[in-house]
């Protein structure tokens, strides 16, 4: 079966230092991947996906990027980490190809910048 | 480009009374749907989705959704609440042209008081 691993689950981490948050998938190949952004316990917001290695889709300009350097990895960075950036960052996979299927998330990570 | 919207922040329903939760989605093709609910500082677990055929599709926990086409809707609905059915609940779309994104809405914070 497939499994997803997202860490850490909490991180807090002061204004101006980098950012890596790592997700990896288990148990497919070529998933679609995803990162979302939550503020405050509401809405998800797309920050990036996925189809490939090195293939990567941005939704909102900011002060991140996302970077797939194997299959089932998918990571999270920031160079410099502001203030608004904190939230719950979760990461996401779905079956290639396949746009009727859903998505399976991680357990995310609470992010808190100081 | 695709749109989800969930008009209710919240939702408030007296445990054993039936449930709805709405939500209206814009896209230019074809739609695929997808409910999801979140429990405080977990990740999203996968409901129901509707791809194609019957209008009402019945998932997990007890939970159907019926998809009209033509109010662009596709309401969550429960007979009969339960207390443990509160927590964040968020509708999804995905469509065909834009085969990879999965857009969510901003949530509904269901209530079930005993």
């Amino acid at each position: 079966s497939q499994t997803i691993h997202q860490w850490p689950a909490t991180l807090v981490q002061p204004v101006g230092s980098p950012l890596s948050l790592e997700c990896t998938v288990e148990g497919t190949s070529n998933p679609n991947l995803y990162w979302y952004r939550q503020a405050a316990g509401r809405g998800l917001q797309l920050l990036f996906y996925s189809v490939g290695i090195g293939q990567i889709s941005s939704e909102v300009p900011q002060n991140l990027s996302a970077s797939r350097p194997q299959d089932r990895q998918f990571i999270l960075s920031s160079k410099k980490l502001l203030l608004s950036d904190s939230g719950f960052y979760l990461c996401a996979w779905t079956k290639p190809d396949r746009t009727n299927t859903e998505a399976f998330f991680g357990q995310g990570t609470r992010l808190t910048v100081v | 480009a695709q749109s989800v919207a969930q008009p209710e922040d919240q939702v408030n329903v007296a445990e054993g009374n039936p449930l709805t939760v709405k939500c209206t989605y814009s896209v230019s093709g074809n739609p695929y749907l997808f409910w999801y609910v979140q429990y405080p500082n977990r990740g999203l677990q996968f409901l129901l989705k509707y791809i194609t055929g019957d209008n009402l599709v019945k998932g997990s926990y007890g939970f159907e959704a019926e998809f009209n086409k033509s109010q662009t809707s596709f309401h969550l609905k429960k007979p009969s609440a339960l207390v443990s059915d509160s927590a964040l609940y968020f509708c999804a779309v995905r469509e065909l042209s834009s085969a990879s994104k999965i857009i969510f809405g901003s949530g509904t914070r269901l209530s079930i008081r005993p």
